[in-house]
């Protein structure tokens, strides 16, 4: 089946810097891919759409600036976090759609500010 | 606006015991229809998935859903449940012509061995 890897799996950053999450299609080509937010005990919550090659598409309410994606290839997105506040502690978690128009999902990110 | 209802949050059954979770949806178009599950500690897996056809599906280890359009429904069911069973299962609907998946909140199953 599909797979997709995210990088790192989990983080712990001082508040302030910045972090950068990789999300990876390894067996097939993505020219989407979702990058979600999971809250504990709660559902994911869709945060932009990455489509290769073209600015990302932010949903209502997630800062652009402060959440950078970029999305080089066909195979990999990423995610930055600027200037992380302990407010953005969460669980990342992103998903490559394949020609079928199936997601896959990554295995997450643990995100901890300090 | 467009939701997904998974009305059951936790369920608990002993193995053997026949399974259905719930699954509603509003949006009048055509939609694409999943239900992922979330074993502890793993990422989200498909199980299966409806896009058109027989509404009766068929996934992994077992799992079926049947679309109903009348009810808006897309009701997971599993006839004899295991303890490997035990795991978060959410449903997602995909508004055809859109890349969004809205997801429900999720239902956490628990099967005693």
């Amino acid at each position: 089946g599909a797979v997709v890897s995210q990088h790192p799996s989990r983080v712990i950053c001082k508040s302030g810097t910045s972090v950068k999450i990789e999300c990876r299609s390894l067996d097939f080509q993505a020219t989407t891919m979702f990058w979600y937010r999971q809250f504990p005990k709660q559902s994911l919550m869709l945060m932009a759409t990455s489509n290769e090659g073209s600015k990302a598409t932010y949903e209502q309410g997630v800062e652009k600036d402060k959440f950078l994606i970029n999305h080089a290839s066909l195979t990999l997105s990423t995610l930055t976090v600027t200037s992380a506040h302990p407010e953005d502690s969460s669980f990342y978690i992103c998903s490559a759609r394949d020609l079928q128009e199936t997601q896959y999902f990554g295995p997450g990110t643990r995100l901890l500010v300090l | 606006a467009q939701s997904v209802s998974q009305h059951n949050h936790h369920v608990i059954l002993s193995e053997a015991a026949s399974l259905e979770l719930g699954c509603n949806y509003s949006y009048g178009g055509t939609v694409n229809l999943f239900w992922y599950v979330q074993y502890p500690g793993q990422h989200l897996q498909l199980l299966l998935k409806y896009f058109s056809g027989d509404p009766l599906v068929k996934g992994i280890k077992g799992f079926e859903a049947e679309f109903i359009k009348s009810k808006f429904s897309f009701n997971l069911r599993k006839p004899s449940v295991q303890w490997s069973d035990t795991a978060e299962y959410f449903c997602a609907v995909n508004p055809s012509g859109t890349y969004k998946y809205i997801f429900g909140t999720g239902t956490r199953l628990k099967v005693l061995a």
